[in-house]
């Protein structure tokens, strides 16, 4: 069935330094792939967004790339700062039945 | 736009009692989608509708859920009886079709907690 891996489970960084969350998809069929970002007690909110006919897409200090023979995306966040401290999931879907299958989740620390 | 509403935000109950969980999405959105979200299984997708018909349910847990939309602006999601194992924190979210925009928005929440 459609399955979406995530790693790392928790990632500890300096502030200041990168930070990179990898996830890959089971099906081939997917096409768009969103990062959501989900702070203690809130709600989970789109921070990017990628479709499958692009490599790669930049917003001021997020990236997201997107390697599709490979079945695999990222999420690279550089000059971390505290404020970026949260539980980061991603997500894969198809246009056929919009439905998001999740990863497990990041939680990323980052250290001032 | 006041974004997706739920209600109740917060909700302790006693096991066997029934449970109502209400949702207003985002005005003009075809989409509703109700995730359940706990430290053990993640964000799961319980069932979503597109202009009020229920697409997928493969995720509802068992037939002690369900979940309506009479009309394009409510949604409820029933458990009935209630278990502990139902504590969890209940996520509604729309999303709309149009203009290749699948991005869900999701709503503040309920927290559920059967004792």
């Amino acid at each position: 069935g459609e399955n979406v891996e995530q790693h790392p489970s928790t990632l500890s960084v300096q502030e200041g330094d990168s930070a990179v969350i990898k996830c890959t998809y089971s099906d081939s069929a997917s096409n768009y792939f969103p990062w959501y970002k989900q702070e203690l007690g809130k709600r989970p909110q789109l921070i990017i967004d990628i479709r499958s006919n692009v490599g790669e897409k930049k917003d001021q200090r997020i990236a997201v790339t997107l390697n599709k023979t490979a079945k695999h995306f990222s999420l690279h966040i550089t000059e971390t700062q505290p404020e970026d401290s949260a539980v980061y999931f991603c997500a894969a879907s198809r246009d056929s039945s919009y439905k998001l299958i999740f990863g497990s989740g990041t939680r990323l620390l980052v250290r001032p | 736009d006041a974004g997706v509403i739920q209600s109740p935000r917060h909700e302790v109950t006693e096991m066997g009692q029934e449970v109502t969980l209400r949702c207003k999405p985002i005005s003009g959105h075809d989409y509703l989608f109700w995730y359940r979200q706990t430290m053990m299984r993640g964000l799961e997708l319980l069932i979503y509708f597109n202009n009020n018909v229920p697409i997928d349910d493969s995720g509802m847990p068992e037939d002690r859920f369900s979940a309506k939309m009479p009309n394009a602006s409510f949604s409820t999601l029933k458990i009935q009886p209630s278990e502990p194992r139902d504590s969890a924190v209940y996520f509604c979210a729309s999303s709309f079709r149009g203009g290749g925009g699948e991005t869900q928005y999701f709503g503040p929440g309920t927290r559920l907690l059967v004792l």
